[in-house]
């Protein structure tokens, strides 16, 4: 997965529970992206960044905030979770050098109850 | 094709035979277009990429072709084995306007290879 962590893997909370999805990443990328993948749905953007303390709101942000400290690690936090935000969350990262290919980590599976 | 519902097209192909996965993309304006592979459990992996000014680029027992016209993209997969049973994505770059190159990604895919 191309340098590619996320923590934890597995999560269940509940409803109106704050939760933090961390993606880490050893490729020294300067884009990070988080995504959320539900059936029917695809792959939709919550936030990405193109640097350090630079993010941007994607097609799915509400209820979500990021933020990135040090370029190898993008925070996904949840504020107060909710039914609706149960998902696999997928962190990817891309440099975008010749190249607009995104790399993807293992995704953490995430259930609100 | 591209799902409509909440269930995922699905592709079943005997084993050593050729698969054909279709993909209908959205924005005309789009330079850029990947398939993805994922399998169960796994975060998707690149297969193959193609910009617009291309119509066909072939790789490793892959092939993709695009459609400008009709706004249309396929992924062949020759001789397909068992490892290849996954689900399959396109994606299309859509410049943001800050650089970050942004992909919109299709519903996906999934091809079940038959032993």
């Amino acid at each position: 997965d191309a340098g590619i962590t996320q923590s934890p893997r597995h999560k269940v909370t509940e409803t109106g529970t704050p939760v933090t999805l961390r993606c880490h990443q050893t490729e020294n990328h300067r884009y990070m992206y988080w995504y959320r993948q539900d059936p029917g749905h695809g792959l939709r953007l919550i936030h990405y960044s193109y640097g350090v303390k630079d993010t941007d709101k994607g097609e799915v942000s509400d209820g979500y905030s990021v933020s990135r400290s040090k370029t190898e690690d993008f925070l996904l936090t949840l504020e107060s979770a909710t039914s609706s935000q149960t998902s696999v969350y997928f962190c990817a990262i891309s440099e975008l050098v010749g190249t607009y290919e995104q790399y993807f980590g293992p995704g953490t599976r995430l259930t609100v109850t | 094709g591209e799902s409509v519902g909440l269930h995922l097209p699905t592709l079943s192909v005997q084993e050593g035979d050729n698969s054909i996965i279709n993909c209908a993309y959205s924005n005309s304006a789009s330079d850029y277009f990947i398939w993805y592979k994922q399998e169960s459990g796994k975060g998707p992996q690149f297969i193959i990429d193609i910009r617009s000014n291309m119509d066909k680029r072939q790789g490793q027992r892959v092939t993709v072709l695009l459609n400008k016209t009709v706004k249309h993209l396929s992924l062949q997969i020759a001789a397909t084995q068992p490892g290849d049973s996954a689900v399959y994505f396109c994606a299309e770059n859509r410049d943001s306007g800050a650089g970050s190159y942004q992909l919109t990604f299709g519903k996906g895919t999934k091809l079940s290879v038959i032993p």
